[in-house]
């Protein structure tokens, strides 16, 4: 069994560009959701994707974008980086199936935004 | 979801029961008690989460007091590899919905 895995591990933009991460879930898991862990926090949930829609939304802005595709494989986009991005981005899988009663994180994608 | 309060910081001696509290006085009927931790540098890893009764794991018990307004985490034999901050969460336990973490409780196991 595969776990969560994310691409890529560490990340450097600068402010105003745009920046794309990746999330392979869990062999079996068809909902991926996505949280953003600034330094010092606990992780905050951005959304949650679902059959290829997103499916719940947290306190996040509209330049938080995200796809799922057929393989229950995810994307974040953030466009127009600002400073306050820079923080640790998770991605977590679960199945619908077994209620969402665990989700499995991967080891995150760390953004740095100068 | 109910929101919980956690001490920030605990220490333990290697070996002995870790024992974490958690409160969670506006927790609703539907609502169960999750505990993740997170480990430096790593996700957060799923431990344990219950309703109303005890629940026992592999890696650790949890004690859910009777009004369900606290409950405690119990690592009954912390090793080094322990050392990680701990979160307690409340949430339905159905399809579709977010995790909200606090703060949560940094535990450093002592040798």
């Amino acid at each position: 069994e595969t776990g969560v895995t994310q691409s890529p591990t560490h990340l450097i933009k600068t402010r105003g560009q745009q920046v794309t991460l990746r999330c392979s879930s869990q062999s079996g898991h068809n909902t991926v959701s996505w949280y953003q862990q600034a330094l010092g926090q606990g992780p905050q949930f951005i959304f949650q994707y679902y059959r290829e829609e997103e499916n719940g939304r947290g306190n996040f802005p509209p330049r938080f974008s995200g796809l799922q595709f057929p393989n229950y494989s995810s994307e974040l986009n953030v466009n127009a980086l600002e400073l306050d991005d820079s923080a640790l981005y998770l991605c977590a899988s679960s199945s619908r199936i077994a209620g969402d009663n665990e989700q499995f994180f991967g080891p995150g994608t760390r953004l740095t935004v100068l | 979801d109910a929101k919980t309060t956690q001490p920030t910081s605990m220490d333990c001696a290697e070996g002995r029961a870790a024992n974490l509290p958690c409160n969670h006085s506006t927790i609703s009927g539907n609502e169960y008690v999750y505990w993740y931790r997170q480990i430096h540098s790593q996700g957060p890893q799923y431990i344990i989460h219950g309703l109303k009764n005890n629940e026992t794991n592999e890696m650790a018990s949890l004690i859910i007091t009777e009004d369900r307004k606290s409950s405690t985490l119990i690592l009954p034999h912390a090793t080094l590899r322990d050392t990680a901050v701990y979160y307690c969460i409340v949430r339905v336990s159905n399809a579709g919905n977010m995790l909200t973490f606090g703060g949560g409780t940094r535990l450093m196991v002592k040798p």
